[in-house]
């Protein structure tokens, strides 16, 4: 089946920095993308979507790229705060919407 | 706002019992799944559901496992004879009509630990 896979498992950072989340996908088919966070005893939540013909997608202090030709995407959280710390999956979907593959997840820790 | 709601919160359960999990979707969503998460891993699919039938299936949703829309507004997943490593976070989720978004509605699971 398809593969989605994060790079770092935990990413610390100080409140009002930036902050980058990577996901690396295998199926080249896939032509759509999420972005999810959970926090802690919760289910998760959509944050942003992307199609596979785009690159860039901005939402509210968040944007997503995406990188076809590596298979790589990432999402941007503009001056991270607390509340944004949480895990955060990736999920890639292939021509409907009847199932999604998750990714491994990041933990996002925002230091004050 | 609406939501997504899960009974029980948390259940436990010997080994080889059934189990039901319910879900109460979005009202007026049409596309139905279940997901489950073993503490610490990815979010795994299991099932989605569409017109009173399975879309589509993962291999862990073996025929142990079945669902069902009962009544036009519960959705539920049974789990006939537990096993150990069906302890998970199960999530139950629903979509709308939109055919262009996949932004899935997640609640906010239901923890089974099978003993």
């Amino acid at each position: 089946g398809e593969s989605v896979g994060l790079h770092l498992p935990t990413l610390s950072v100080q409140e009002g920095d930036n902050s980058i989340i990577n996901c690396a996908y295998s199926n080249s088919a896939s032509d759509y993308f999420i972005w999810y966070k959970q926090e802690s005893g919760k289910g998760p939540q959509f944050i942003i979507d992307i199609r596979s013909n785009m690159d860039k997608r901005q939402g509210q202090r968040v944007t997503v790229l995406l990188n076809k030709t590596v298979k790589h995407l990432s999402l941007q959280i503009a001056a991270t705060q607390p509340g944004d710390s949480a895990v955060y999956f990736c999920a890639e979907n292939l021509y409907n919407f009847n199932k999604f593959y998750f990714g491994s997840g990041t933990k996002l820790n925002v230091k004050p | 706002e609406p939501e997504v709601t899960q009974t029980p919160s948390h259940q436990v359960t010997q080994m080889g019992q059934e189990v039901i999990l319910r879900c109460v979707p979005i009202s007026n969503h049409l596309y139905f799944y279940w997901y489950r998460q073993i503490l610490g891993q990815k979010v795994e699919f299991l099932v989605s559901f569409y017109n009173n039938e399975i879309s589509e299936k993962s291999e862990i949703f073996d025929d142990q496992f079945s669902v069902e829309r009962p009544d036009g507004s519960n959705f539920t997943l049974k789990i006939r004879s537990t096993k150990l490593e069906d302890s998970a976070m199960y999530f139950c989720a629903s979509r709308g009509r939109g055919l262009n978004t996949g932004e899935l509605f997640f609640g906010e699971g239901s923890r089974l630990t099978v003993l």
